[in-house]
């Protein structure tokens, strides 16, 4: 079945150092895609809506330049956490939606996560 | 915006025993959507409602979407060890089912 695959699954990084996080969906396309935050013991938090071949949609309060998107292809969107410190530090989820008609499904994916610490 | 309340915060329960898991929206749901997360790791999707009075079952795990479709309730039968972990409600308040608004959560433990 339709997948959502997340990279990497853990990185740790230096403070002031950018990381890129990947989200593929494997088996459709997806023209948008969902970056979500989950602070330890906390919900989940939309941060952003990733739209392909243009700008993402950015939840109230979070920074665009602290969290570049980019949706450069129907089956990847990145999120790049710039000049990290230890407060990103978090689990990013991202989901997709496997878009019905022409075969597709209407389920909605989510990745298995990233969990990135900053030293 | 839309606001997702779930309670209880947490739960501690004894193996064998029955328990409820409330989700109560600010608005009316297009859908509501049910998630089991243990710590560190993704979502594990469990149900979806839709239908104002909804009920659907999976194992021992049944779920509700009341009539007015502002509240579900989870509810587990005859807990296991292995039903631990975080629950969570996701409100599709857009009706496109994609962007989810999540409940605060509950923390399951069940003990020996």
């Amino acid at each position: 079945g339709a997948v959502v695959s997340q990279h990497p699954s853990r990185v740790i990084c230096k403070s002031g150092t950018s990381v890129k996080i990947e989200c593929r969906s494997l088996d459709f396309q997806a023209t948008t895609m969902f970056w979500y935050r989950q602070f330890p013991k906390q919900s989940l938090m939309l941060m952003a809506t990733s739209n392909e071949g243009s700008k993402a949609t950015y939840e109230q309060g979070v920074e665009k330049d602290k969290f570049l998107i980019n949706h450069a292809s129907l089956t990847l969107s990145t999120l790049t956490v710039t000049s990290a410190h230890p407060e990103d530090s978090s689990f990013y989820i991202c989901s997709a939606r496997d878009p019905p008609g022409s075969g597709g499904t209407g389920e909605l994916f989510f990745g298995e996560g990233s969990r990135l610490t900053v030293l | 915006s839309q606001e997702l309340e779930q309670s209880p915060q947490s739960l501690i329960v004894q193996e064998g025993k029955n328990l409820t898991i409330n989700c109560t929206s600010s608005k009316t749901l297009y859908g509501l959507y049910w998630y089991k997360q243990k710590y560190g790791e993704g979502l594990i999707f469990l149900m979806m409602l839709q239908k104002g009075g909804e009920e659907k079952s999976h194992e021992k795990i049944t779920a509700k979407l009341d009539e007015k479709k502002q509240q579900s309730s989870l509810h587990i039968t005859a807990s296991q060890p292995s039903h631990a972990g975080i629950y969570l409600c996701g409100a599709d308040g857009t009706g496109t089912a994609s962007k989810l608004t999540f409940g605060t959560g509950t923390r399951l433990q069940v003990t020996l």
